[in-house]
């Protein structure tokens, strides 16, 4: 079946600091894979998708590559602000049913000052 | 700017109550649906609708009933609410090829 896994949190970084948020799933086909960002009292947004093997998705400073041969979805940002703090969630589309999505169980990130 | 909203942010229910969570949208989406997120088992799919009184199980839609009467109105149903059921609610919609959901800014139910 399909499935999302992410590394389980709390991730606490200073300011400035390198992201990595893990991220590897297990699909049939060719999902599309997504990061949405969930602020403190908010629902989810979207953060950045890509659609098929190789792509690259990118927003607000944040990027993750599609890679079909390590089936792995990496959010990454290079200088993070105490403003990403946030959960953070990695989630695929099923390739044949537009309408299933998996969600990851979500990553905490604390960005200090 | 608000596309789906949740009519409540914060509901305090007692067991064995009715409970009635409402979500409409603004962006004629034809599908919508209800997650529920707990700490560390993050979202799982309560319930969806792909039209207008059509609706479909999702992975855990038992104690749970929705409805769809309006395109833009999807409601959720804890016909008999447990403390189980204490959890955040998120509804989402999205067009039948969307690139992602949209989603609400979620309710905060507890059953006491």
């Amino acid at each position: 079946g399909n499935s999302v896994t992410q590394m389980e949190g709390p991730v606490t970084l200073s300011e400035e600091a390198f992201l990595t948020i893990n991220c590897t799933y297990t699909a049939t086909g060719y999902p599309s894979l997504f990061w949405y960002v969930q602020y403190p009292g908010e629902g989810l947004q979207l953060l950045l998708k890509a659609t098929k093997a190789d792509d690259k998705g990118s927003n607000k400073g944040f990027e993750a590559t599609y890679r079909k041969e390590t089936t792995s979805f990496h959010l990454e940002k290079g200088s993070v602000q105490v403003s990403d703090s946030a959960v953070y969630f990695c989630a695929l589309r099923e390739a044949l049913n537009f309408n299933k999505f998996y969600f990851g169980s979500g990553t905490k990130l604390n960005v200090k000052p | 700017d608000v596309k789906v909203t949740q009519s409540s942010r914060y509901l305090v229910k007692r067991t064995g109550e009715k409970v009635f969570l409402e979500c409409v949208q603004d962006m004629d989406h034809e599908n919508m649906f209800w997650y529920r997120q707990d700490p560390g088992l993050g979202l799982r799919l309560i319930y969806f609708s792909y039209d207008v009184k059509m609706k479909e199980k999702g992975d855990i839609p038992e104690g749970y009933s929705v409805s769809r009467e309006k395109k833009e109105r999807f409601s959720l149903i804890l016909e008999s609410a447990s403390t189980n059921q204490t959890s955040m609610y998120l509804c989402a919609s999205s067009t039948p090829r969307a690139e992602g959901y949209t989603f609400g800014s979620g309710t905060r139910l507890t059953v006491v």
